[in-house]
Order: C-alpha cells, then sequence, then structure tokens
C-alpha cells in the first residue's frame, strides 16, 4: 500500500450522469494530482493542488471539476462526460517544500466507462 | 492498472537475466528522473530516482543510469524474477520551473518468462 486511496476502484456512468472520485491521502503530503492514462496515451497529468490550491490545470475539459476541501482529500467531478473519457483516473501525493526532491505516490486508480 | 490497449514496447527476459529498459527524454531542461513499475491492477510504484547531476544510482536490484548528453535513461534490473514483470515508466520534470508535476513517458512492458 502506498497511502493513497481511491474511490470507487471501478465506475461505469452514462454520459448524463454526475459522479464523483475520491482520493484521500494519509502520508501527511500537501501537493495532490490528478492523472489520466488511456488507453492510446501515455500518463497524462489533468490537476495540481499544492496546500489546497489549484496551481495547475493542464487545458483538462470543464466536464472535469476537481476539489480539494484539505491537504488530505481530493474530488474529481464528473459531468456530462464522453466515451472517450473512459480512462484509468490515477491520484498521487507528493511533500513539496522539502529541499530534497520528493517522488509522488500514486493510488491504485479508478476505472471509469462511460457509456 | 496497466495501459491495457497501448501498443507498447516488450522487452522478454528469461528469470534470473538482467533486464535492460530504455527512455529516451526531450527536455534537455530537466533535472530531475524517476522510473515508476505499473502492475496490473495497480498504480505506479516508485523505484529509484536520480537528478541531473549524478549519471548512475543504485539501488536493490536496480541501477538508473543518465546519460545528458544524449538525454537518455536506462533502467537495469538484475537477476529479474517473474514478480519484476510490469510496465515500467520513465517521468522527468524541472524543479527549477516549480512545476510540480512530472511527465511521462509511455513505457515498457517487461515479461519474465520462468
Amino acid at each position: 500500500e502506498t497511502g493513497v486511496t481511491q474511490t470507487p476502484r471501478h465506475l461505469v456512468m452514462g454520459m448524463t450522469n454526475k459522479k464523483s472520485l475520491k482520493c484521500e491521502q494519509h502520508l501527511g503530503h500537501n501537493a495532490m494530482y490528478w492523472y489520466k492514462q488511456s488507453a492510446k496515451k501515455p500518463l497524462e497529468l489533468m490537476f495540481v493542488y499544492n496546500f489546497k490550491e489549484q496551481t495547475e490545470n493542464n487545458s483538462v475539459p470543464s466536464r472535469f471539476s476537481p476539489e480539494c476541501p484539505n491537504s488530505s482529500h481530493l474530488f474529481l467531478h464528473l459531468h456530462t462526460l464522453q466515451p472517450e473519457d473512459s480512462a484509468l483516473y490515477l491520484c498521487a501525493s507528493s511533500q513539496e517544500g522539502d529541499p530534497s526532491y520528493n517522488e509522488q505516490f500514486f493510488g491504485p486508480g479508478t476505472r471509469l466507462t462511460v457509456l | 492498472g496497466e495501459s491495457v490497449g497501448l501498443h507498447l514496447p516488450t522487452l522478454s527476459v528469461q528469470e534470473g537475466d538482467n533486464s535492460i529498459i530504455n527512455c529516451a527524454y526531450s527536455n534537455s531542461a530537466s533535472d530531475y528522473f524517476i522510473w515508476y513499475k505499473q502492475e496490473s491492477g495497480k498504480g505506479p510504484q516508485f523505484i529509484i530516482d536520480i537528478r541531473s547531476n549524478m549519471d548512475k544510482r543504485q539501488g536493490q536490484r536496480v541501477t538508473v543510469l543518465l546519460n545528458k548528453t544524449v538525454k537518455h535513461l536506462s533502467l537495469q534490473i538484475a537477476a529479474t524474477q517473474p514478480g519484476d514483470s510490469a510496465v515500467y515508466f520513465c517521468a522527468e520534470n524541472i524543479r527549477d520551473t516549480g512545476r510540480r508535476a512530472l511527465t511521462f513517458g509511455s513505457g515498457t512492458r517487461l515479461q519474465v518468462q520462468p
């Protein structure tokens, strides 16, 4: 276990549904990330939160809406998705501000299927 | 968790042999590199990292080599075991920009034959 949990592990939704993905890190880190891993592309960064503030939005469509209520929790709200949004959504955390280079710890991911 | 459907280069080795997985990066300003391992049904797992002021770093059964001249990174796994079968990703970062996120390569699938 990496100390980063994600729920649900699998999600099937229709294009008109609204759902949310949840990520929780138990490592005391101050930065959290959403990545998308699809069948035809490498891991793609979606959002970065540092001290609960969004510091990066990698040109993600507005049908994906992140929320970071505190440094331990990260959500990804999904609305009106398209079938091409089907992918594995990975959450990661790291400790920023440390002078050393710290790696990111990943959760197991949520396998999302949009019908 | 595997990149199902993605046409990944595949390295097939016999159990006990050494494995070498290669990665080319494009940004000469990158100064931090990580190798991740992703097993089926799991998220990427940190293996080893290296800073740009080094050209070699060793861990337990793994060695990472960095050649900044040709922008090439390699991961060497000694005495490969069936449990090493996974997809391996290299990732890079440019710390001075303040950008926290990593840029990942497309990955290499390692298959260990018993």
